[in-house]
């Protein structure tokens, strides 16, 4: 149980474009979804709080004009990186934390990732 | 604001050693992750840590919680070449509700 996926694995997509990366937990409903940043060699950076039906809540320093995030429902959630340039290029991560949060400690359960590289 | 450090960032060492990964935080919390991170994947779970004291262990590995030291301890036993891979710490504070903060990961090499 509590398995999360991500699509797409990969994307490759020219500067300018925009790229969706979508977050879909297959056997539990998420009421909170989180999305991070992992560049080479360093830690994950949370990005934003995504709760089902209300806007995100984005970190310091993240741009919500550039990284479009909807929770439309309690097993969907999908970020929109606009305008791509090469620095967007990164792994991006999603989890989600189920509806049984006091059987499940409120953990965690992370995506597989998406690598994102922009030309 | 937490801060999570661990200690050391880079860890190379001879299979059938021991070794012995840290991680301070600098508020109170009550619930601490490890994780693991093989190259180009994402994170697979290994521990939860609850409340003071606990231990756990999966194979060559144990971690353990000491919330007043405010530390946990990533214990590798006999290290084997599989255990390579980037180790993450997370804590998630009281007041956060199911949001984490990582440490910045022990790349961990473990050679023949």
């Amino acid at each position: 149980g509590a398995v999360v996926s991500q699509h797409p694995s990969w994307v490759i997509c020219k500067s300018g474009t925009s790229v969706k990366i979508e977050c879909r937990s297959l056997d539990f409903q998420a009421t909170t979804m989180f999305w991070y940043r992992q560049f080479p060699k360093q830690s994950l950076m949370l990005m934003a709080t995504s709760n089902e039906g209300s806007k995100a809540t984005y970190e310091q320093g993240v741009e919500k004009d550039k990284f479009l995030i909807n929770h439309a429902s309690l097993t969907l959630s999908t970020l929109t990186v606009t305008s791509a340039h090469p620095e967007d290029s990164s792994f991006y991560i999603c989890s989600a934390v189920g509806d049984r949060g006091l059987i499940l400690n409120n953990e965690q359960f992370f995506g597989p990732g998406t690598r994102l590289t922009v030309l | 604001e937490l801060k999570v450090e661990q200690n050391p960032l880079f860890l190379s060492m001879q299979e059938g050693k021991n070794y012995t990964i840290y991680c301070n935080y600098s508020t109170t919390s009550d619930r601490l992750y490890w994780y693991r991170q093989d190259p180009g994947k994402s994170l697979e779970s290994l521990f939860v840590l609850l409340s003071n004291g606990a231990v756990k262990q999966e194979g060559r590995l144990m971690a353990s919680l000491d919330t007043k030291a405010r530390l946990s301890t990533l214990h590798i036993t006999a290290a084997v070449h599989d255990l390579s891979a980037t180790y993450f710490c997370a804590v998630a504070q009281e007041t956060s509700g199911s949001r984490l903060t990582f440490g910045e990961g022990t790349q961990l090499t473990v050679n023949p």
